[in-house]
């Protein structure tokens, strides 16, 4: 069965640290790959997408993630996080049938 | 200028009433979703439709109904038969092989 498991419910990082989100899937062949940013009461915004080539995809608002098919993973980073980022962020898995969604990490910005 | 537009973005209703959430779009997508959002509980898929006057069931369809007569227009009703109706509830496209876009969202109580 198809599945994507974001481990990390809720995290708080300083403003201007480092941020990883974490996100492994389980499908039967390497996927389409995206993460998605959703503001409190608003649709989500598609931050990047992995369909093939170079493993590491360069996104929207500073972000990257690296797909790695061996660890099944496709992690989200960013260098220096800033307040707006604050947000929920979803992983989300699939070729040509409908995405298969995580529940989503969290993101609280501190001073 | 394109996009996706759900209404009402606040519903409320009383229990045992059936109501109807809209879902246009003007990007000339072929496939269309609904997906219900609770807290900690990422995106379920509803129901999604491939093409005209066709619609498949998703992960949690009970309760639900679509009708796709139009490209455009994917309204979702949510009957007296399901059990938690209150919840935020998002329309989507997609067209091949390309990131599902989101709308920006219908926020449904029933009390």
């Amino acid at each position: 069965a198809q599945s994507v498991t974001q481990p990390d419910i809720h995290i708080t990082v300083s403003e201007g640290a480092s941020l990883e989100l974490r996100c492994n899937y389980s499908y039967g062949a390497t996927p389409y790959l995206f993460w998605y940013v959703q503001s409190p009461g608003q649709g989500l915004q598609l931050l990047l997408k992995y369909f093939s080539g170079d493993t590491l995809v360069q996104g929207i608002k500073g972000f990257e993630a690296e797909f790695k098919r061996s660890q099944s993973s496709f992690n989200l980073r960013k260098p220096s996080v800033h307040w707006s980022d604050a947000a929920e962020y979803f992983c989300a898995v699939g070729l040509n049938t409908p995405l298969v969604f995580g529940k989503g990490t969290r993101l609280s910005v501190i001073a | 200028d394109g996009g996706i537009t759900q209404s009402p973005k606040y519903l409320f209703r009383k229990e045992g009433q059936n109501v109807t959430l809209s879902c246009e779009q003007n990007l000339n997508h072929d496939a269309m979703y609904w997906y219900r959002q609770d807290p900690g509980q990422g995106l379920r898929l509803i129901y999604y439709s491939q093409i005209v006057n066709d619609f498949q069931k998703g992960d949690i369809a009970e309760g639900y109904s679509v009708s796709r007569e139009k490209k455009e227009s994917f309204p979702l009703t949510v009957t007296s038969a399901q059990k938690n109706p209150t919840a935020f509830y998002l329309c989507a496209t997609r067209t091949e092989a390309s990131p599902l876009h989101f709308g920006n969202g219908t926020r449904l109580t029933v009390t």
